[in-house]
């Protein structure tokens, strides 16, 4: 099972947006509505910010949101703010129980 | 508020067995289902494995010869056996909630801080 591709880093001033990738196959984001979405601070644990490819877990900001367009999943960031600046993961079921991580894109906010 | 911790050595030496605990607090082990995730220092997660609250288990196809996850509902906790360890195991190691309905699988909600543990003699 190979990692989900992302790219390595993405930037934005404050205020703008940004969309970040996540490519899979046809075996995991593409068969399935299960992507998520991770938000991971310096030295502290992940934190989902959407799952179901859409949804967002109560208390996170209506300035993210995801979207999946065939075998790639999108997280986009709207009115970027400083704290927005992390690591971000893809994760998406990859079918007979096995899970699956993209391999994280640096949010730089300029 | 679910909350997790994960325990066991810091330090394990090259060949051996590294092995941790994740207790859950706030919340019944029974009817969840569990797993372990591993960030190696300044790279990305790596899914390593689940267990459910009835005990069945899924494994990493990379990790699954050597890995073990085991549930202990009596003391709300379930740990992770890795043998035969290398320098390539040194890694953070996360415990975390897998939300699961209806034996369909969501995302990972609730996550412990993390653990570092490192394989060196």
């Amino acid at each position: 099972q190979s990692a989900l591709t992302q790219p390595a880093s993405v930037s934005g001033s404050p205020g703008q947006s940004i969309t970040i990738s996540c490519t899979g196959t046809s075996s995991d984001v593409g068969s399935y509505n299960l992507v998520s979405w991770y938000q991971q601070h310096p030295g502290k644990a992940p934190k989902v910010m959407i799952y179901e490819g859409s949804k967002r877990p109560s208390g996170v900001s209506n300035r993210f949101s995801g979207s999946k367009s065939g075998n790639t999943a999108s997280l986009t960031i709207s009115g970027l703010q400083a704290e927005d600046e992390a690591d971000y993961y893809c994760g998406s079921y990859a079918g007979s129980s096995i899970w699956v991580f993209g391999g994280g894109t640096k949010l730089t906010v300029l | 508020q679910v909350q997790l911790q994960e325990s066991g050595p810091g330090l394990v030496k090259p060949s051996e067995t590294l092995s941790l605990t994740c207790t859950v607090s706030g919340g019944s082990i029974n009817r969840n289902y569990w797993s372990w995730i591993r960030q190696p220092p300044g790279k990305g997660l790596e899914w390593i494995g689940f267990i459910s609250y009835r005990g069945g288990t899924n494994y990493n196809p990379s990790l699954k010869s050597r890995v073990t996850i085991s549930v202990d509902t009596s003391k709300n906790q379930f740990s992770l056996k890795l043998n035969s360890v290398t320098a390539a195991d040194t890694a953070v190691y996360y415990c975390a909630r897998y939300y699961c309905t209806n034996d369909i699988c969501y995302y990972f909600d609730y996550w412990g801080q993390g653990t570092l543990v490192t394989v060196s003699s």
